[in-house]
């Protein structure tokens, strides 16, 4: 399977404690999208890179989350302190990012985080 | 916000076609017009995408009108397994962040 990949696939974590999450993107893809998805509701964009360069970061990403790319394959995102507000679908999903043509979005499974 | 507007939910027999119309009246001359399809507890799956015209792939058929302030999805001969929310989304070629509405909800009854 050549898709995005993620994992964990479900986390259950106490309020208060650090969660990781990480994400395998389609491997010729530069770029890489976290979003976050509540019940009800689409997903909404967190952050984005570009190659290993963080190029956007939503209002809805506090300073309790991180996400990097250090080689500009696989990507985390880590949230400290989690609270029950964090309680979510987090999807990545990566796109050629080049210029001009059409750059689609592949999505991955998804993490669905439960923060008691 | 969203730059779509799509009904919240339709229902359909299996077996009918289905139509979902997206509006999207200040869509750029940049943008493109991409259909995802979302089961529950999954991530989103591209369905189609197009600029103008038609499209047709194997899942769908994509129909913009000359002016493209709105785009329809056809679903042709829709099963049980169909039932899922489509999100209408228009982006500069996929290279912006997407902007999700809430979807419709479709339900395909037996």
């Amino acid at each position: 399977d050549t898709g995005v990949s993620q994992n964990p696939r479900h986390k259950i974590t106490k309020r208060g404690q650090n969660v990781t999450f990480r994400c395998d993107p389609i491997s010729e893809h530069n770029r890489l999208y976290w979003y976050r998805q509540t019940l009800g509701q689409g997903p909404e964009f967190l952050t984005y890179f570009q190659n290993e360069a963080q190029l956007e970061k939503s209002r809805l990403l506090s300073d309790r989350f991180s996400a990097e790319r250090p080689k500009g394959s696989f990507s985390t995102l880590e949230i400290q302190r989690t609270e029950q507000g964090d309680s979510a679908m987090y999807l990545c999903a990566s796109s050629l990012g080049v210029a001009g043509g059409q750059n689609t979005q592949y999505f991955g499974p998804g993490t669905r985080l439960t923060v008691l | 916000l969203a730059k779509t507007t799509q009904p919240i939910s339709m229902d359909s027999y299996e077996g009918q076609e289905v139509n979902i119309t997206c509006s999207h009246n200040n869509i750029a001359t940049n943008d493109y017009i991409t259909w995802y399809q979302q089961f529950p507890s999954q991530g989103p799956r591209f369905i189609i995408q197009g600029y103008k015209t038609k499209v047709t792939n194997e899942v769908a058929s994509l129909f913009i009108p000359a002016d493209r302030k709105s785009s329809t999805l056809s679903l042709p001969r829709v099963s049980l397994s169909d039932t899922a929310v489509y999100y209408c989304l228009v982006a500069e070629a996929g290279n912006t962040p997407l902007v999700f509405g809430k979807g419709t909800r479709l339900s395909v009854i037996a």
